[in-house]
């Protein structure tokens, strides 16, 4: 059982540059999310679905977009990065029964140059 | 103001010692209260999970929540050394989906 799992793990992009950061999860989990981690930020929401097919905007959404084609998968796109988008992404999810924890990824480290 | 507030430490202290985290909270519908507990290059990893006031213990990890206060609290007892990582307290509302609000984390290091 590996729970939520992310990938890369570790990314360097050139300003510009597009990629999509995995997220899988083997729960059956109906919510997943994504974060990013900065220094002095915690957390913040950047979209979230609450099942296949469904995707919302969190706190910081511009410049990411996201997709859930799949039960099991919440992608998170950069269409052109830019230095501001360094940062750690957590993937997170969590069952829809009501008032239960979130589960976390191990995080990918995205360098934007 | 920010919903959740957490000193950011660090908080160094002696192995064997008893650790106290806090958190307050602007929020008075929040009624599920969360510690995760985050080693270096990891992801956080779910220590305590408490609904409403009062207090829950696990181990050498009891958490308290005091809502009339808005005042959330984790203690460690016999601090060891694998203890050192950073400690996000987490909360939300009660009801389908509701938004998990965390604090910045207080990093803490348990000195052998």
């Amino acid at each position: 059982n590996a729970g939520v799992t992310q990938t890369p793990k570790f990314r360097v992009l050139k300003t510009g540059q597009s990629m999509t950061l995995l997220c899988a999860q083997d729960m059956n989990h109906e919510y997943m999310y994504w974060y990013r981690q900065d220094p002095g930020m915690g957390l913040r929401l950047i979209h979230y679905s609450v099942g296949e097919g469904t995707t919302a905007k969190g706190e910081v959404p511009d410049g990411y977009n996201v997709s859930r084609l799949k039960k099991q998968n919440f992608l998170l796109g950069l269409e052109s990065a830019a230095p501001s988008q360094t940062s750690v992404y957590f993937c997170a999810s969590m069952t829809d029964r009501n008032n239960q924890p979130q589960h976390f990824g191990d995080g990918t480290r995205l360098s934007i140059l | 103001q920010k919903e959740v507030e957490q000193d950011p430490g660090p908080l160094s202290v002696p192995e064997g010692a008893i650790v106290s985290l806090n958190c307050t909270y602007s929020n008075s519908a929040f009624q599920y209260f969360m510690w995760y507990r985050q080693y270096s290059r990891k992801g956080p990893e779910l220590l305590m999970y408490t609904y409403s006031s009062g207090n829950k213990e696990d181990g050498r990890f009891t958490a308290q929540v005091d809502k009339s206060s808005k005042y959330i609290s984790l203690f460690i007892r016999d601090s060891q050394p694998s203890d050192s990582a950073t400690y996000l307290c987490a909360m939300r509302g009660s009801g389908g989906y509701q938004k998990v609000t965390f604090g910045t984390g207080t990093k803490l290091q348990v000195i052998p």
